[in-house]
């Protein structure tokens, strides 16, 4: 079974300084896809960033990066240089060898970015 | 701004009525998903079509019930909802699953529809 743990319901950062969002997982696939997602108030889900079981580099899209640590099972979201608009729920989430259409999402976390 | 859009953006509609949400993606995608979000909770699947063809029913109530006209257009039919099912709704977008992974199996989603049932 695929389980997606994110222990942070809730963060602070101070505008400008990094913040790690934390994303453990369970699987027993050798092949899966890891993924970060921000929802902002208004409700749309935006994709942020992706990394495959497989890649030997952590992902990086302009200020997000992913630190994969296979070996832990961990997959935590790094933003740097935090701005007010990051201030949002971010979810993790995971798709599956087997059916790679099936998404298993983290419970979230509420950041906030204070000025 | 996102290529795939639902409309509309809010609706509220009474426990005997019949709406409908619409969804529309231009990124050449062949999987199609819905999604309900209720506050501070994760996504929770619905359906996925692939190829236009129903691929996942995730045991929800037939109230709800997908449509998908053509590869570009899903739409959820509703009919006789209860107010437990006030919630947010997601329309989302994706290559169909090739069996391995990569990039392309990213999902993309719409803004949503909210529905509040009264």
């Amino acid at each position: 079974a695929q389980k997606i743990t994110q222990t942070q319901p809730g963060m602070f950062v101070q505008e400008k300084e990094a913040v790690t969002l934390d994303c453990t997982y369970d699987t027993s696939d050798p092949s899966y896809g890891l993924f970060w997602y921000k929802q902002p108030s208004s409700g749309e889900m935006i994709f942020l960033i992706y990394q495959g079981s497989y890649d030997q580099q952590n992902a990086t899209e302009g200020r997000y990066s992913l630190n994969f640590q296979k070996a832990r099972k961990s997959a935590n979201l790094v933003i740097s240089a935090s701005q007010l608009g990051d201030s949002a729920m971010y979810f993790c989430a995971m798709s599956s060898l087997y059916n790679f259409n099936k998404f298993y999402f983290g419970s979230g976390t509420k950041l906030n970015v204070k000025p | 701004d996102t290529e795939v859009t639902q409309t509309p953006k809010h609706l509220v509609m009474g426990m005997t009525n019949k709406k409908s949400l619409k969804c529309e993606q231009h990124m050449g995608h062949r999987a199609m998903y819905w999604y309900k979000q209720k506050a501070k909770k994760p996504p929770e699947l619905m359906f996925v079509y692939s190829y236009e063809k129903l691929s996942i029913n995730e045991s929800v109530p037939s109230r709800f019930s997908p449509e998908c006209p053509n590869s570009s257009l899903l739409n959820l039919h509703l009919h006789a909802l209860q107010p437990e099912d006030s919630a947010l709704y997601l329309c989302a977008s994706s290559q169909v699953s090739v069996g391995s992974q990569s990039y392309g199996n990213t999902i993309y989603f719409g803004e949503g529809s909210w529905l509040t049932v009264v």
